[in-house]
Order: structure tokens, then sequence, then C-alpha cells
């Protein structure tokens, strides 16, 4: 197993410009999370999907951010339009979520420069 | 939000153990603690996870206090390698929804 794949692994783009980051899971894992990770506020979860069906977005910091599953084996995180701030490591992470699931598989992380 | 403790940092010889603690004293009855590390710059790794007995695999071992309020990973040979950021979390296996702290970065000294 490829593990979870997250592309780009860097972006740099500039203030305004919309930035899509894209994510793989593991075939057979049922539930997906975003997370986001800067020197200041460390590993925040912005969102979680369980078999495709957002559950909590309540970690989304602003309406700029959106975040689809269209099938279990593909998300977007998507930044519109992106802001300085914004700058971050972004990672996703599966897991089989269930009396066997043991815990998260994160990727390699996308890290978003925003200039 | 974070529901554990953990110190900041920590050093440890390389070679020698490992003993990092975690304090959860709201965990609840049905609460895992799962530990993952962070090496620089890569997405946090699963290490190990518990529920009330002491747990080990081949990466380390997971002693969970009777009162269930504490934990402590135990690596038990620390390398070079193991140098990086420890996030000890609670959650529930269903919903695994889980919330990370600040950690505790392990250097291990040569």
């Amino acid at each position: 197993d490829a593990g979870v794949i997250q592309s780009p692994r860097h972006e740099v783009t500039e203030m305004g410009q919309e930035v899509t980051l894209r994510c793989k899971p593991i075939s057979g894992h049922n539930s997906l999370f975003w997370y986001r990770q800067t020197m200041m506020r460390g590993l925040e979860l912005l969102i979680y999907f369980n078999n495709n069906v957002p559950i909590d977005d309540s970690g989304m910091p602003e309406d700029r951010f959106s975040a689809k599953m269209p099938n279990a084996s593909f998300s977007t995180l998507k930044i519109q339009p992106s802001e300085p701030r914004d700058s971050a490591v972004y990672f996703c992470a599966s897991s089989f979520t269930g009396p066997l699931g043991y815990g998260y598989t994160f990727g390699s992380g996308t890290r978003l420069t925003v200039v | 939000d974070a529901k554990t403790t953990q110190p900041p940092s920590m050093d440890c010889a390389e070679g020698r153990a490992a003993n990092l603690p975690c304090n959860h004293s709201t965990i609840s009855g049905n609460e895992y603690v799962y530990w993952y590390r962070q090496i620089h710059s890569q997405g946090p790794q699963y290490i190990i996870h518990g529920l009330k007995n002491n747990e080990t695999n081949e990466m380390a071992s997971l002693i969970i206090t009777e009162d269930r309020k504490s934990s402590t990973l135990i690596l038990p040979h620390a390398t070079l390698r193991d140098t990086a950021v420890y996030y000890c979390i609670v959650g529930y296996k269903a919903g695994n929804q889980f919330y990370f702290g600040t950690g505790t970065s392990l250097t291990v000294i040569p």
C-alpha cells in the first residue's frame, strides 16, 4: 500500500489566488481528516469525513476554506482567495473508524506558502 | 481540544530507555490513549495505543496507570532516529476524532 498520498508536496502562490490541495486516502479506510500545522498553533484539525460525508467542519477557519470528498478515494481542500496567513503545512490522514480501527495514517503533507 | 498534558521537552542518551509521561486526568471510561510521533517535516506516525492494559509492540511499550489518569510511553533503546515530537492523545476508537496538543520534543543525545 502506498499510504496516504498528498499533492502537491510544495505550493507557492500569490495572495488572492485559489489553491487546491489533494489527498488520496488508503484504500479501505472510511474516515479522512484534514489538519493544518503551523509553529504558532501546532496541529489543528480542520475537518473530517466519515464515509465521504463531512461530519465536523468546526475547525475550518473561514469561509475561504472548503473541503470535498466526492468519493472514497479522493478529497480536496480548497482555499479561495488565499492569504499569507494561510501559509502552513497541510496534512491529510485516513483511518478505518470502527471497532477494529486503531489510528490514523498521515500523508507527507503539502507545504503551502502564500506570498 | 487536547485533553492531555505533556512536558515540552526531554533528552535521552542513545541506547538508554526513553520514558515519556502524559497526564490525562479527565479521560472517560471508553477513551483510548494513543501515541504518535512526528519527525521533523514528516507527517505524524502512529506508535501505539491502549485502553487500560499495558501494551507492547515492535516500536514501544505503553504503561497506563490503574486509574487511567496518566500513562508512559517507553522507547526501550532510544536511537538518534527517535528524535521527534511525541504526542499523547485520548479519543474514542469508534469516533477517531483526534486533537493534538503540543507534545514532547524528545532529543536523543549521542
